[in-house]
């Protein structure tokens, strides 16, 4: 039973090109975010949404658009991918307000943009 | 702008001895500390975390250790075991910004 789940977990386009993410969470959390994890290995957040209220937007280029239609539910669109935004993208969820921080990742989803 | 750096990008350790990964900070507004462990292909794991008013948590094999004037934090799994190897990342946030800076991770191999 998957606590955050990402589709599809490997994904490769053309430069130009449109394509989405799914992430869903069933833990029940009202915060999830999207991370990407570049070439070098570094974790950054991108976006995060608390009850479908964008609540961090990072420096992010605005081809990157982040759509949450529920608590359980946050999508990333990208629109006309470039090379540069073939990365590993992770999905991850955690409920505000708790003594912890500590946010569930989910498996990732593989770009490779070619 | 690296605020959160994991300066060994590798750790070799024997089964049963003490591994000690290794953490340090810039931003003093950090007040939460996380430490993660990653198996390719699939995301971090949660694995302890530490507030800033504490210098010490233990969970079972995994205890992480805080130096807030030195800006340092550590974890240390004792005994290591085969299971464990995979690569770590130290994170921290900021009050009520939900937000992790992570580190770049440390590969962690434990040798049978």
């Amino acid at each position: 039973d998957t606590a955050v789940s990402q589709t599809p977990k490997y994904l490769v386009t053309q430069m130009g090109n449109d394509k989405s993410i799914k992430c869903e969470q069933n833990l029940g959390h009202d915060t999830m975010y999207w991370y990407k994890q570049d070439s070098k290995k570094f974790l950054k957040i991108m976006f995060s949404y608390n009850n479908k209220e964008l609540i961090i937007n990072e420096t992010v280029p605005n081809r990157f658009s982040p759509k949450s239609p529920d608590k359980a539910h946050l999508n990333l669109h990208i629109n006309s991918l470039e090379l540069g935004d073939s990365a590993v993208y992770f999905c991850a969820s955690s409920q505000f307000g708790l003594a912890g921080r500590e946010q569930y990742f989910g498996p990732g989803t593989r770009l490779t943009v070619t | 702008d690296q605020q959160v750096k994991q300066n060994s990008p590798s750790l070799s350790v024997q089964e049963g001895r003490i591994s000690i990964l290794n953490c340090d900070y810039t931003n003093s507004m950090f007040d939460y500390f996380l430490w993660y462990k990653k198996y390719p292909a699939e995301g971090p794991t949660f694995l302890i975390s530490i507030s800033s008013i504490k210098d010490k948590n233990e969970d079972g094999r995994f205890t992480v250790f805080l130096n807030k004037s030195a800006k340092h934090l550590s974890l240390h799994i004792v005994p290591s075991q085969p299971g464990d190897s995979a690569v770590y990342f130290c994170a921290a946030s900021v009050g009520s910004n939900y937000k992790l800076t992570f580190g770049k991770g440390t590969l962690l191999t434990v040798n049978p």
